[in-house]
């Protein structure tokens, strides 16, 4: 079965800063699909960044980016410029590519504050 | 506007009394899943359906029934609730398996 580690249950950063959220996981396939989901207060969430683990080049949405390493199965998350409008829970999640369930595992979230 | 809805929002309910959570979406989506929410556990499915008629148990699926007689539907169904059934619930659909999965706002159920 397969397992994301979110091993930064809170992290704090000053406003403006850069920011980098780890994440690791672990699975036997090839071919599946990572994401960082936001929660913020709201508790709405919001996909903020997908890979696709065939794809080499790392995804980028605006000041977000990942630094995804298929060997190591590690997929960080890099805040640039961070804004108050950035502090939520951060969801790492994994999803297998094989047809079927669509199931996301998710690791157990890491807090980001943002310091004024 | 593309997305999905839960109903209620917010739920205070005792046990044993029988409570549907409804799951909509516009999206024409063929999949969809239910997941819950726990402090220090993240997001874990309950039941999962990729199509009408097609549904089939997740990570925690004790206690809980789904139906899917609609593609739009796709209500979670407590026959039941008992107090460690409180929690946070999400309802999330996507196109397909290899697609990104939406998220509705979520359902604060309290079980007493």
């Amino acid at each position: 079965a397969q397992t994301v580690t979110q091993s930064q249950p809170e992290m704090s950063v000053q406003e403006a800063e850069t920011v980098t959220l780890s994440c690791t996981y672990d699975t036997s396939e090839s071919d599946y699909y990572l994401f960082w989901y936001k929660q913020p207060p709201s508790r709405q969430m919001i996909l903020v960044i997908r890979q696709e683990a065939y794809k080499q080049q790392n995804a980028t949405e605006n000041r977000f980016s990942v630094n995804f390493q298929k060997a190591a199965k590690s997929f960080s998350l890099k805040i640039s410029d961070s804004q108050l409008g950035d502090a939520a829970m951060y969801f790492c999640a994994y999803r297998s590519a094989r047809s079927g369930n669509e199931k996301l595992t998710f690791g157990t979230g890491t807090r980001l504050t943002i310091i004024p | 506007e593309a997305q999905v809805t839960q109903n209620p929002r917010y739920l205070i309910t005792v046990t044993g009394k029988k409570l549907t959570v409804t799951c909509s979406q516009n999206m024409n989506h063929e999949y969809m899943s239910w997941y819950r929410q726990d402090p220090g556990l993240g997001l874990r499915q309950i039941y999962y359906s990729m199509n009408v008629e097609v549904t089939d148990k997740g990570d925690v699926p004790e206690g809980y029934k789904v139906s899917r007689k609609e593609k739009r539907n796709f209500p979670l169904i407590l026959e039941s609730p008992s107090p460690n059934q409180t929690s946070l619930y999400f309802c999330a659909s996507s196109p397909n398996e290899k697609d990104t999965q939406y998220f509705g706002p979520g359902t604060r159920l309290t079980v007493l």
